[in-house]
């Protein structure tokens, strides 16, 4: 069965701590992998994504992601976050065959970054 | 850059009433998704075009149709309406498919079915 799972719905931290938000995700075959973030009462935003080659990939705001495929993983990490780094994440996957281009979302990781 | 336009942002109905959900791609963009997000979940797909024809279809109930027109905007129209089919809606847009494009998402619109 072809799914997305965020290890961790909450995720608080500390500013200027870093951070990592896991994902990990299940297919029989090829993926491309996504990180969007969503302010609250807002929408979707591309943080980065993994289609091919490298498999880090730097994203905006001081984000990047590794893709692991032995290990099925696309974690998020910062090295250093900020309070205006506080929103929901999702990681999301696109499957190949028949299925491409829609995005599976998984249930999202809320990070807090506390003063 | 332009961005997805979804209209309207806020929609109040009532039970049983239908309501049409509008999405103005990215210029250029050829593939319009439709998905919802219900509170506290992650976003569900419901439906995705290409080129004017249904590309694929997710979890999209029968009372729920959509379209892709000529200028290749997008409309979802929802009928007898219930009340859990309150949810932000949103659309995204990408250049082709199938060739996992980016999709760029619109800001949603906000149903509450009452």
């Amino acid at each position: 069965a072809q799914s997305v799972t965020q290890l961790d719905s909450q995720v608080p931290v500390f500013e200027e701590a870093p951070v990592e938000l896991r994902c990990n995700y299940s297919s029989s075959v090829s993926v491309y992998l996504f990180w969007y973030v969503q302010y609250p009462n807002q929408g979707l935003q591309l943080l980065l994504k993994y289609l091919s080659g490298s498999t880090l990939v730097k994203g905006i705001n001081g984000f990047e992601a590794e893709f692991n495929k032995s290990q099925t993983s696309f974690h998020l990490r910062k090295p250093s976050v900020h309070i205006s780094d506080t929103a929901e994440y999702f990681c999301a996957v696109t499957f190949g065959g028949t299925s491409y281009g829609k995005l599976t979302f998984g249930q999202g990781t809320i990070l807090t970054v506390h003063p | 850059a332009a961005g997805v336009i979804q209209s309207p942002r806020h929609l109040i109905k009532e039970k049983r009433e239908t309501a049409t959900l509008k999405c103005y791609p990215i210029p250029r963009h050829d593939t319009v998704y439709w998905y919802q997000q219900g509170p506290g979940q992650d976003p569900q797909f419901l439906i995705s075009f290409y080129e004017k024809m249904q590309s694929d279809k997710g979890s999209i109930p029968d009372r729920f149709s959509a379209q892709q027109f000529s200028d290749y905007h997008s409309e979802l129209n929802m009928s007898s309406l219930e009340l859990g089919d309150s949810a932000l809606y949103f659309c995204a847009s990408s250049l082709s498919e199938p060739s996992a494009e980016t999709q760029y998402f619109g800001p949603g619109t906000r149903l509450l079915v009452l």
